[in-house]
């Protein structure tokens, strides 16, 4: 049973900074790893999406996969006060593509 | 612009009491969600759907109830609800394997 965990559990950076967030999973076999961003317990807007080991870049948004080490982070160049929110990564369920999601990062950018 | 809409935003019910949370989705997508959201939980996998009439028991079905009425359109159940059913619920939408999801903007399930 694919089990994740996501750190820090919250993170304050100051504007322009860069933001690492971190999520280790159990079951590195499926290939279907996505970050999500959620301000205020509203939807969920996907930033990055990638489906194998190296880097995946989405405009400020860049994803690091290593399923050897279990391991895939998002880092945010230049953030801004508007990226203030929950980030949660999800993973792919043990044998299957459905996706298991961690209990978030609440990231707070510092103006 | 493809879309899940989700219906109502606030409910809150008594213990015991009957509530039916809606989802419509129009992206044409095979797959639909129910979600509830937790502190420290992250996002927990209630029901899903392949189709109309199809349900798959997800992560932490005990207490929902979910029906796929149509392509489109997906209820989350609580026939007997109680205060640990207080959550944020979701509902999703996607096309299976790879593809995205789409999220709804959620319902927020108050039970006293």
């Amino acid at each position: 049973q694919q089990k994740v965990q996501q750190s820090p559990e919250s993170l304050t950076v100051s504007e322009g900074a860069m933001a690492s967030l971190n999520c280790t999973f159990s079951d590195g076999t499926s290939n279907n790893f996505r970050w999500y961003r959620q301000h205020s317990a509203k939807g969920l807007e996907v930033l990055v999406s990638i489906f194998s080991d190296g880097e995946k870049e989405e405009g400020r948004f860049t994803a690091h996969l290593n399923r050897a080490n279990l391991h895939v982070s998002l880092h945010i160049r230049e953030p801004q006060p508007s990226d203030s929110a929950v980030y949660l990564c999800a993973v792919p369920s043990s044998g299957s593509w459905q996706l298991i999601f961690g209990s978030g990062t609440q990231l707070t950018v510092m103006p | 612009e493809a879309a899940v809409t989700q219906s109502p935003r606030n409910k809150v019910t008594v213990t015991g009491g009957n509530v039916t949370l809606s989802c419509r989705q129009t992206n044409s997508h095979n797959y639909m969600y129910w979600y509830r959201q937790d502190t420290g939980h992250g996002l927990r996998l209630i029901h899903y759907s392949y189709g109309a009439g199809n349900l798959q028991i997800g992560d932490v079905p005990d207490g929902y109830k979910a029906t796929r009425t149509t392509q489109e359109d997906f209820f989350l159940l609580l026939e007997l609800a109680s205060p640990s059913q207080t959550s944020l619920y979701f509902c999703a939408s996607s096309d299976g394997g790879n593809s995205d999801y789409t999220f709804g903007s959620g319902t927020r399930l108050l039970v006293i």
